[in-house]
């Protein structure tokens, strides 16, 4: 079993909907989770974390968290065609050195 | 600003050659990181440092080798590069300290460096 899952895609959805990401861990005692966004042909960039259970929120942007079932999720709002890019679940686990990253979900927002 | 360089964006090589891979931040970071990535594979960690002169393996370490003289610097070196390590290699800073309010610890990255083994 893989650390870190994510569904490939390519995830797609219209322009203004809501896009849903989402991640499962194997590792239980992880405590830090991330969401990074990577255009084709950069770098990833860091645009949420989150360690309680629960939502949070930051814009159009909600990250949620269930340790019990181990999955964490991404939601888009009003989905703009900007959004479209792969999106990177990362996982630090009980080791603090180490933050795993799954395989990503590509995204594409239709307008 | 912060910033992570990595030497050169796009490289091509040959098989058996030599190839070294540089990266720097001006964050003045402890921890950095070497990560190739593959489609369908995702970023796998290959070494990582957290301070100078100390280097970890980390999840895929064969036919690499890594150096990291001063803390700003840390280079990877392919000893004798081979076809299957064209890839996308990314290097990552990343602090020991919590960021600000935000306890992030973000990673941040280094724009790439694409290389080809012929």
């Amino acid at each position: 079993q893989k650390e870190v899952e994510q569904n490939s895609g390519p995830l797609s959805v219209p322009e203004g909907a809501i896009a849903s990401l989402n991640c499962t861990y194997s590792d239980r005692g992880s405590q830090s989770f991330f969401w990074y966004r990577q255009y084709s042909g950069k770098s990833p960039e860091l645009i949420m974390f989150i360690y309680s259970n629960g939502d949070k929120e930051d814009g159009r942007f909600t990250a949620q968290l269930n340790k019990a079932s181990q999955y964490v999720s991404l939601l888009i709002r009003d989905s703009q065609p900007s959004d479209s890019a792969t999106y990177l679940c990362a996982v630090r686990g009980t080791s603090y050195d180490k933050v795993i990253f799954g395989p990503g979900t590509s995204l594409s927002v239709i307008p | 600003d912060v910033k992570v360089t990595q030497s050169s964006r796009y490289l091509v090589k040959r098989t058996g050659e030599k190839v070294f891979l540089e990266c720097v931040q001006d964050m003045d970071h402890e921890n950095m990181f070497w990560y190739r990535q593959d489609p369908g594979l995702g970023l796998r960690l290959i070494y990582f440092s957290y301070d100078v002169k100390m280097k970890e393996k980390g999840d895929i370490p064969e036919g690499y080798s890594v150096s990291r003289e001063k803390k700003e610097r840390f280079s990877l070196i392919l000893e004798s590069a081979s076809t299957n390590q064209t890839s996308m290699y990314l290097c990552a800073s990343r602090t020991d300290e919590q960021t600000g309010t935000s306890g992030s610890n973000e990673q941040f990255f280094g724009p790439g460096t694409r290389l080809t083994v012929l």
